[in-house]
């Protein structure tokens, strides 16, 4: 089955600077990649997403890149705020949908 | 409101009592999924259904049970509950097609005794 991997499990920023987590998946038929953010004692909420025919989705601070060459994912958040600070998820989707893999996950801290 | 909402909230239970994490949807999706999430371990997915009567393994089962008797609801059975069962479980919905959207319910935190 697919294998998401996501690095780094822990990442401290100053506020202001940029933040970047990345996955990697193992299924190349794969072709759907959302990221979800949860803050502290509640659920997933899905921040951005990507599909397999497009290499970038920007959304204000939010970027995330695919290299489906690569099989590699990337959340880029830049000017970080306190707010930001949550566990970040990145998952993969197959095409047939039965499973959405989700990585073991980020905790970004941003401090003032 | 669309909403994905899941009973009880909190549970304190013993080792072997049966009990019943209700799910239920009002959007009308198709998919439905139960989830646990561990510190260090992610989401992991327990089971999944994509569509009434229609259920699946998921990545972690053992030791759980479910049933889609009704397009709306999923619950989430434990015959015998035992400690390592000690987590915070989330049920999920979505539409049809796969590149929709997941939509979460806001969790249940289950303790084992």
């Amino acid at each position: 089955g697919e294998n998401v991997e996501q690095h780094p499990s822990t990442l401290s920023v100053q506020e202001g600077d940029s933040a970047v987590i990345k996955c990697t998946y193992s299924d190349s038929a794969s072709n759907y990649f959302p990221w979800y953010k949860q803050e502290l004692g509640k659920r997933p909420q899905l921040i951005i997403d990507i599909r397999s025919n497009v290499g970038e989705k920007k959304d204000q601070r939010i970027a995330v890149t695919l290299n489906k060459t690569a099989k590699h994912f990337s959340l880029h958040i830049t000017e970080t705020q306190p707010e930001d600070s949550a566990v970040y998820f990145c998952a993969s989707v197959g095409p047939g949908y039965s499973t959405l893999t989700f990585g073991k996950g980020t905790m970004l801290l941003v401090s003032p | 409101e669309a909403q994905v909402t899941q009973n009880p909230r909190y549970l304190i239970t013993v080792t072997g009592k049966k009990l019943t994490v209700t799910c239920s949807q009002n959007m009308n999706h198709e998919y439905m999924s139960w989830y646990r999430q561990d510190p260090g371990l992610g989401l992991r997915q327990i089971y999944y259904s994509m569509n009434v009567e229609v259920t699946d393994k998921g990545d972690v089962p053992e030791g759980y049970k479910v049933s889609r008797k009704e397009k709306r609801n999923f619950p989430l059975i434990l015959e015998s509950p035992s400690p390592n069962q000690t987590s915070l479980y989330f049920c999920a919905s979505r539409s049809g097609g796969n590149l929709n959207e997941q939509f979460f319910g806001p969790g249940t935190r289950l303790t084992v005794l």
